[in-house]
């Protein structure tokens, strides 16, 4: 069965671009989360969508924005690039909120 | 303000001794913890759970227990094999309005000598 499937793998932007990062859930799971992992950290937890409906977000600022489709896919965009939002942009998937998170590969950020 | 720690960055245990990873936590709300294991360039991969309800959980050569009074958790892994060399990231969450958020400590590399 196919995992969590994150593209693209690597981006190279520019300060104030904007990205958008795509991830496709494992079949079933209806639960998409967000995480934004730093060097040297832990994963930092910045959308959770279920259902197409938001149900959480982390301490991000409003250039962060995000959506679920009605296949269950989803898209993190960020607007207006910071050097700082370079990192480790990791999707996950889960059948519902209450069940384990499981991750795809990431999306690789890297702003010049 | 970490709400969860991973006080040792590193860990060098001999293969086919026991493995022991450890993880403190702050918010008496979590309810729900987990260890994930992470190679270079890829994802975490999901290890194993534990609810708040319970104080020990097995899965194989990985045993998960919890301390809710002292708010600390920790995994075993006997006996240690040089696969099970990778960063360990133990998280917790708590369901609040429907959403499970997961909050990460920073990582334990571990390595397994031969």
């Amino acid at each position: 069965d196919a995992g969590v499937t994150q593209s693209p793998t690597h981006l190279i932007k520019t300060r104030g671009q904007h990205v958008t990062l795509r991830c496709s859930p494992i079949s079933g799971h209806k639960s998409v989360s967000w995480y934004q992992q730093v060097l040297g950290q832990g994963p930092q937890f910045i959308f959770q969508y279920y259902e197409k409906e938001e149900r959480g977000r982390g301490n991000f600022p409003d250039r962060f924005s995000a959506r679920q489709f009605p296949n269950y896919s989803s898209e993190l965009n960020v607007n207006a690039l910071l050097l700082g939002d370079s990192a480790l942009y990791l999707c996950a998937s889960s059948t519902d909120s209450n069940q384990p998170q499981h991750f795809g590969d990431g999306t690789r950020l890297s702003i010049l | 303000d970490q709400q969860v720690k991973q006080n040792s960055p590193s860990l060098s245990v001999q293969e086919g001794r026991i493995s022991i990873l450890n993880c403190d936590y702050t918010n008496s709300m979590f309810d729900y913890f987990l260890w994930y294991k992470k190679y270079p360039a890829e994802g975490p991969t999901f290890l194993i759970s534990i609810s708040s309800i319970k104080d020990k959980n097995e899965d194989g050569r990985f045993t998960v227990f919890l301390n809710k009074s002292a708010k600390h958790l920790s995994l075993h892994i006997v006996p240690s094999q040089p696969g099970d060399s990778a960063v360990y990231f133990c998280a917790a969450s708590s369901l609040i309005q429907g959403a499970q958020k997961l909050v990460f400590g920073q990582g334990t590399r571990l390595t397994i000598n031969p």
